[in-house]
């Protein structure tokens, strides 16, 4: 099956601080991306879809300064939390869309990426 | 507005079966997934139901009613490894998953 990657798997940094995610997806090539955030014993929130080539699109509430998204290739997204404070700490969580198979509208997720800061 | 509901929490034994429902609301639909999620990790795909009715995988089943919104997720033969959270996630007609908080499945031996 289609499988995707985080990286870093943690991280922990200073307050002040920037922080890059990178969701890759391995085997297939990918024209949207999703990044998701998700506090403990919550449901996931969808911050922004990605799109190859163009500018992302920001869930309400998402500011677009703080959390700069680009995906400059098919199998490449990166999330850079930009000025990070403590309640920026959660689990965030990329996923991706295999579009060139028959299950096209399936989200395939990646393991995810716990970001403390402190 | 969008909404889903599942129950919270639901406690079962192992070896036992146990169904999950879930009852959504979404701007248009273009399916409903079920995804498992155990504590401090990613979802990972269970099922996809788009059209009425039960479809089968081999200890786990979904059903699907669309006239009344409502889905249920089936897990025959309990086993440990099952206690996880499981989402009801329906795709609504931007092809944007909606999520729930989900249901915390605890097993009990």
């Amino acid at each position: 099956g289609a499988v995707v990657s985080q990286h870093p798997s943690r991280v922990i940094c200073k307050s002040g601080t920037s922080v890059k995610i990178e969701c890759r997806s391995l085997d297939f090539q990918a024209t949207t991306m999703f990044w998701y955030r998700q506090f403990p014993k919550k449901s996931l929130m969808l911050m922004a879809t990605s799109n190859e080539g163009s500018k992302a699109t920001y869930e309400q509430g998402v500011e677009k300064d703080k959390f700069l998204i680009n995906h400059a290739s098919l199998t490449l997204s990166t999330l850079t939390v930009t000025s990070a404070h403590p309640e920026d700490s959660s689990f965030y969580i990329c996923s991706a869309r295999d579009e060139s198979g028959t299950s096209e509208i399936e989200q395939y997720f990646g393991p995810g990426t716990r970001l403390t800061v402190t | 507005g969008q909404n889903i509901d599942q129950p919270t929490e639901m406690t079962a034994t192992e070896g036992a079966i146990v169904q999950i429902n879930c009852t959504y609301q979404t701007s248009g639909f273009n399916g409903l997934f079920w995804y498992q999620q155990h504590a401090g990790e990613a979802p990972t795909f269970l099922s996809y139901n788009v059209l009425d009715g039960l479809e089968e995988k081999g200890r786990f089943s979904s059903f699907l009613s669309r006239s009344k919104g409502y889905s249920y997720l089936l897990l025959k033969e309990l086993q440990m490894k099952d206690s996880a959270s499981y989402l009801c996630a329906p795709m609504d007609s931007n092809y944007q998953l909606i999520w729930g908080a989900g249901t915390k499945l605890i097993i009990k031996p």
